[in-house]
């Protein structure tokens, strides 16, 4: 049972650039969440999909957009790369009562802006 | 979600029980406490939740206070492939779906 996967695992991109990252959730997972982790620091929170739409949002810039695909699929953009937006961007898949049981958490996409 | 504050790091010897404790003291009552652990280079991964009684499964047991306000992660035989960064949260659900993560405990089992 295959479960979440990230690509691509490493990307460097220049500043002002735009990025598009991918994930496939877990089978049977049907929400997915958006994390970025910088180095030495706990993941942050970027945003939640479900059913398509973006329900939850924690406190990023509208550069971060997302999708959420009808195969559950998603992906993050950010647009007009900083430096400071490099990090491991993780994505974590559920299902919809994500509260019962645990997330699923990708391997992550290493992100270097220069 | 409450606070939670765990030590920066810890040691454990191979073999031996891991203890690693997570206050939360402005837990409310219909939040969970979850444990999450990063291994070097891969994302989080799930190990145990609960939110008053105490839990065991394959990997861990999560020991609640009675007053809820601090737990612990017990790892009953702690190996080398345990050295990780151990994350305590308090996730309430309902419509709040994100996990806040602190820096966590850098738990490093020596040979």
């Amino acid at each position: 049972d295959a479960g979440v996967t990230q690509s691509p695992t490493h990307l460097i991109k220049t500043r002002g650039q735009q990025v598009t990252l991918r994930c496939s959730p877990k089978s049977g997972h049907d929400t997915v969440s958006w994390y970025q982790q910088a180095l030495g620091q706990g993941p942050q929170f970027i945003f939640q999909y479900y059913e398509e739409e973006e329900r939850q949002r924690g406190n990023f810039p509208d550069r971060f957009s997302g999708h959420q695909f009808p195969n559950y699929s998603s992906e993050l953009n950010v647009n007009a790369l900083l430096l400071g937006d490099s990090a491991l961007y993780l994505c974590a898949s559920s299902r919809i009562q994500g509260a019962s049981g645990g997330y699923t958490f990708g391997s992550g996409t290493r992100l270097t802006v220069v | 979600d409450a606070k939670t504050t765990q030590p920066p790091s810890m040691d454990c010897a191979e073999g031996r029980a891991a203890n690693l404790p997570c206050n939360h003291s402005t837990i409310s009552g219909n939040e969970y406490v979850y444990w999450y652990r990063q291994i070097h280079s891969q994302g989080p991964q799930y190990i145990i939740h609960g939110l008053k009684n105490n839990e065991t499964n394959e990997m861990a047991s999560l020991i609640i206070t009675e007053d809820r306000k601090s737990s612990t992660l017990i790892l009953p035989h702690a190996t080398l492939r345990d050295t990780a960064v151990y994350y305590c949260i308090v996730h309430s659900g309902g419509s709040n779906y994100k996990l806040t993560f602190g820096k966590g405990t850098l738990l490093t089992v020596n040979p």
